[in-house]
């Protein structure tokens, strides 16, 4: 089967930079995609990799590498409305999303 | 309205009973996707619907679930005999490309 493993809990300080790891083990996948979800929230689109390397997206940008099975997302200028749940999510042919466990984000002043 | 709109937003129900949960997609969107997530989890794939017909069925955990979309528009999920192990949030999705649009989700509870 098909497995994202991300950190459980990242910290953070309001204006900085943080970035969020998801490691695979999976193959044949169409791209990686990123989420947010705030608490009691539902799971919004922030970003998306077909391809290797690096897409920015404003203050969001995220990295897929398929050789070393890995992606990030990178999050700038941290505010304190950034405190929620990432989930990264691998993307198949019929375009289902199968998420990772999740990465929660608190912004601290 | 503009995004995806799930009802009832919380349903609690008894072990044993039936439950039906509705979504209404953003219109025009051919795409829709059930998902289930328990607390602390991601959300897991249940059902995708292309149109009216359910192109992947592989995540409903078994028989007693089952989702309609008749008209090709609003879905309906239908799980029989609910067990305690039912319990966790609904998620419905809609897309018309890449990116899907999550509803707000119902929470199930089986007492």
């Amino acid at each position: 089967g098909q497995s994202l493993e991300q950190p459980s809990e990242v910290t953070a300080v309001e204006g900085a930079i943080v970035q969020i790891n998801c490691t695979y083990q999976t193959s044949g996948f169409y791209g990686l995609s990123w989420y947010q979800q705030h608490d009691g929230g539902a799971p919004t689109f922030l970003s998306y990799n077909a391809l290797d390397g690096l897409e920015e997206t404003g203050r969001f940008s995220s990295f897929l590498s398929r050789s070393d099975s890995y992606g990030y997302l990178l999050l700038q200028e941290l505010q304190m409305k950034d405190s929620a749940s990432y989930f990264c999510a691998v993307t198949f042919g019929n375009e289902k999303l199968t998420f990772g466990t999740g990465t929660r984000l608190t912004i601290i002043p | 309205g503009a995004g995806v709109s799930q009802t009832p937003s919380n349903k609690v129900t008894e072990k044993g009973k039936y439950v039906e949960l509705r979504c209404d997609p953003i219109s025009g969107h051919t795409a829709l996707y059930w998902y289930r997530q328990s607390l602390g989890q991601g959300p897991e794939f249940l059902i995708y619907f292309q149109g009216t017909g359910a192109a992947d069925d592989s995540g409903l955990p078994n028989d007693r679930f089952f989702a309609v979309r008749p008209e090709g528009s609003v879905s309906t999920l239908k799980i029989q005999r609910t067990e305690r192990g039912d319990s966790a949030v609904y998620l419905c999705a809609s897309s018309a490309g890449l990116e899907q649009f999550f509803g707000p989700g119902t929470r199930l509870t089986v007492l």
